[in-house]
């Protein structure tokens, strides 16, 4: 079992849609959870960042932490084409001078005009 | 602000060729640095990570091995590439709980 499960896709969605990308997880230790915007041939780009549980806004993204269920979610309101991307989740433990991530191998998401 | 730079952006070598990628940042100090190498609709395979000059962990064995010559510099080489390492290489840097990726260099071997 992989220690982050994500689907990869691809997700198609018509613009101004509520978009939900999810990723589970085995390990408990985790406290960090973040989430990365990559498009076609860059580098990820980090979207959003939460330490445990609870909700985090910006703007249009909502990233949303269950530890008890070890799921973490991104909700992207009113989405638009410029939200294609992949979009990776990622995790770590609360300890560590590596700060090693852990992350899921991403989800396609294609938002159509 | 920190930025992270990687050259070159694009390579195209042959199978027995050397290889140096080469990652700077700026705007910190005494960062974590990491490799990574991402296949064709794979995730990020971590390859090595370096919390100081001259201290190199590798994640997994191959042909592949880093270097940190100066605090900001980390540098990927290969003395003799595969047709394996083809795919996506990243370089990242961290200071505190998360890591930011630079662009990236798109390494074809034929």
């Amino acid at each position: 079992q992989k220690e982050v499960e994500q689907d990869p896709g691809p997700l198609s969605v018509p613009e101004g849609a509520i978009v939900s990308l999810n990723c589970t997880y085995s390990n408990s230790a985790f406290q960090y959870f973040m989430w990365y915007r990559q498009y076609s041939r860059k580098g990820p780009e980090l979207l959003m960042y939460t330490y445990s549980s609870g909700n985090k806004e910006d703007g249009r993204f909502t990233a949303q932490v269950d530890k008890s269920s070890k799921y973490i979610s991104l909700f992207i309101r009113d989405s638009q084409p410029s939200d294609s991307a992949t979009y990776l989740c990622a995790m770590r433990l609360a300890s560590g001078a590596t700060n090693k991530l852990i992350f899921g191998t991403g989800t396609l998401l294609a938002v159509q005009p | 602000s920190q930025t992270i730079h990687q050259w070159p952006a694009t390579l195209v070598q042959p199978v027995g060729s050397p290889l140096s990628l080469e990652c700077t940042v700026e705007g910190t100090s005494n960062p974590n640095l990491y490799w990574y190498r991402q296949a064709a609709g794979r995730g990020l395979q971590l390859l090595f990570y370096s919390v100081g000059i001259g201290q190199i962990s590798s994640e997994v064995p191959q042909n592949l091995s880093a270097s940190r010559p100066q605090d900001r510099q980390f540098i990927l080489s290969s003395k003799k590439l595969l047709l394996s390492d083809s795919g996506f290489y990243l370089c990242a840097w961290s200071k505190t709980d998360t890591q930011y990726f630079g662009p990236g260099t798109r390494l074809t071997v034929l």
